[in-house]
């Protein structure tokens, strides 16, 4: 159980255009969702943190302009790169938070990670 | 501020041996902390996780020892076998605080030789 995916898991795209990442709990219900961003041989840096039904909150520094986050649904979340450029190139990952958890317990799963690459 | 330092950066460690990977912590109101395996290319998966009401947790050859008082806890890897060559990484959370965010340490590369 407590399995996440993504979707693509490697994408390529232009410079100056826009790429979207799925991120679905498969078998849970995930009111609470996370984006990292992990740079070759780094720890994992969150983004936001995407909640089911309100606007995402980004962590210090992350435009929120230029990574939209949508969580429209108990089971998706969504990550949209836009206007990408090379440095946005990077190692993308999922995490979710089963909705089951009693409040203060605090698990979260990741998914297997979107490599994209902006050339 | 770094606020969950883990040590050390590399390790390498022979067939059968204990790997011990070490963190601490500098926010008292940290209540969760778990362990993370992640293999190259992949998402990291959770592995061993231990609330501060209990010292010790062990599942299989994994163990974490927690010290509250020194604001200190560690993974051990039993019989470490080839296939535990991965970067472990530590993390910490306040219960329910902040939307449930994990801060996470730098990680530690675990090398296991034949």
């Amino acid at each position: 159980g407590a399995v996440v995916s993504q979707h693509p898991s490697r994408v390529i795209c232009k410079s100056g255009t826009s790429v979207k990442i799925e991120c679905r709990s498969l078998d849970f219900q995930a009111t609470t969702m996370f984006w990292y961003r992990q740079f070759p041989k780094q720890s994992l840096m969150l983004m936001a943190t995407s909640n089911e039904g309100s606007k995402a909150t980004y962590e210090q520094g992350v435009e929120k302009d230029k990574f939209l986050i949508n969580h429209a649904s108990l089971t998706l979340s969504t990550l949209t790169v836009t206007s990408a450029h090379p440095e946005d190139s990077s190692f993308y990952i999922c995490s979710a938070r089963p909705s089951y958890l009693a409040v203060l317990k605090n698990e979260q799963y990741f998914g297997p990670g979107t490599r994209l690459t902006v050339t | 501020q770094q606020q969950v330092k883990q040590s050390p950066q590399s390790l390498i460690v022979q067939k059968g041996g204990i790997s011990i990977i070490n963190c601490a912590y500098e926010n008292t109101a940290f209540d969760y902390f778990p362990w993370y395996q992640q293999f190259p290319g992949k998402g990291p998966a959770l592995l061993i996780a231990i609330r501060p009401d209990v010292s010790e947790k062990k599942e299989g050859r994994f163990t974490i020892s927690f010290n509250k008082s020194a604001k200190q806890f560690s993974l051990h890897i039993m019989d470490s076998q080839p296939g535990d060559s991965a970067t472990y990484f530590c993390a910490a959370s306040v219960p329910g605080g902040s939307n449930y965010k994990l801060t996470f340490g730098k990680g530690t590369l675990l090398t296991v030789n034949p």
